[in-house]
């Protein structure tokens, strides 16, 4: 079975820096991969999603994501922070063949003025 | 376009009583829904996928029997909590899908409904 690993539980930055979350996942094989996004009131929100082909995956709201396989990673990051990126942050893995999600955690951001 | 809405947002109920949360995709037909619980700061748990027409299929550990789903349209799938007590206190989350049948389909979520067993 698929797990997925989000090591930060909370992160804080500050408004116009970087920001970095981390996923690792437990699969036999390259499973599909999704970032996720969870303000409240709302719905989950895709923010990207990698199949297959170019690692490096483009999302909505500027962010991106990188799938190593040799490290079994495909962290999410945003060159520039604003203050409505704060919210809870999910990365989730399904099998190639199957639609199950398997969610992480999850990491909430914190952006500070 | 791609909304699901939740109907009720939040839920209070007493011991005992049954709650019935709705989950409709107002903007397209949704072969396949799916139903998840979610308690504070943990990850989403699926517990049931249900296809139009067709009964539900549990995932291990979830008793059918107490959290009942109905698909009955193509826009509309129900949860049911039976006999509800304190421990499923819970968030409920639904989302859907245009069909069901692999990974590279994008499931959209509703916003959520919070249960509160008192």
């Amino acid at each position: 079975a698929q797990s997925v690993t989000q090591p930060d539980i909370h992160i804080t930055v500050s408004e116009g820096a970087s920001l970095e979350l981390r996923c690792n996942y437990s699969y036999g094989a390259t499973p599909y991969l999704f970032w996720y996004v969870q303000s409240p009131g709302q719905g989950l929100q895709l923010l990207l999603k990698y199949f297959s082909g170019d690692t490096l995956v483009q999302g909505i709201k500027g962010f991106e994501a990188e799938f190593k396989r040799s490290q079994s990673s495909f962290n999410l990051r945003k060159p520039s922070v604003h203050w409505s990126d704060a919210a809870e942050y999910f990365c989730a893995v399904a099998p190639s063949n199957d639609y199950k999600l398997s969610f992480g955690a999850g990491t909430t951001v914190t952006v500070r003025a | 376009g791609a909304v699901v809405s939740q109907h009720p947002s939040w839920v209070i109920c007493k011991s005992g009583t049954s709650v019935k949360i709705e989950c409709r995709s107002l903007d397209f037909q949704a072969t396949t829904m799916f139903w998840y619980r979610q308690f504070p700061k943990q990850s989403l748990m699926l517990m049931a996928t249900s296809n139009e027409g067709s009964k539900a299929t549990y995932e291990q550990g979830v008793e059918k029997d107490k959290f009942l789903i109905n698909h009955a349209s193509l826009t509309l799938s129900t949860l049911t909590v039976t006999s509800a007590h304190p421990e499923d206190s819970s968030f409920y989350i639904c989302s859907a899908s245009t069909s069901g049948g692999a990974g590279t389909d994008t499931q959209y979520f509703g916003p959520g409904t919070r249960l509160t067993v008192l």
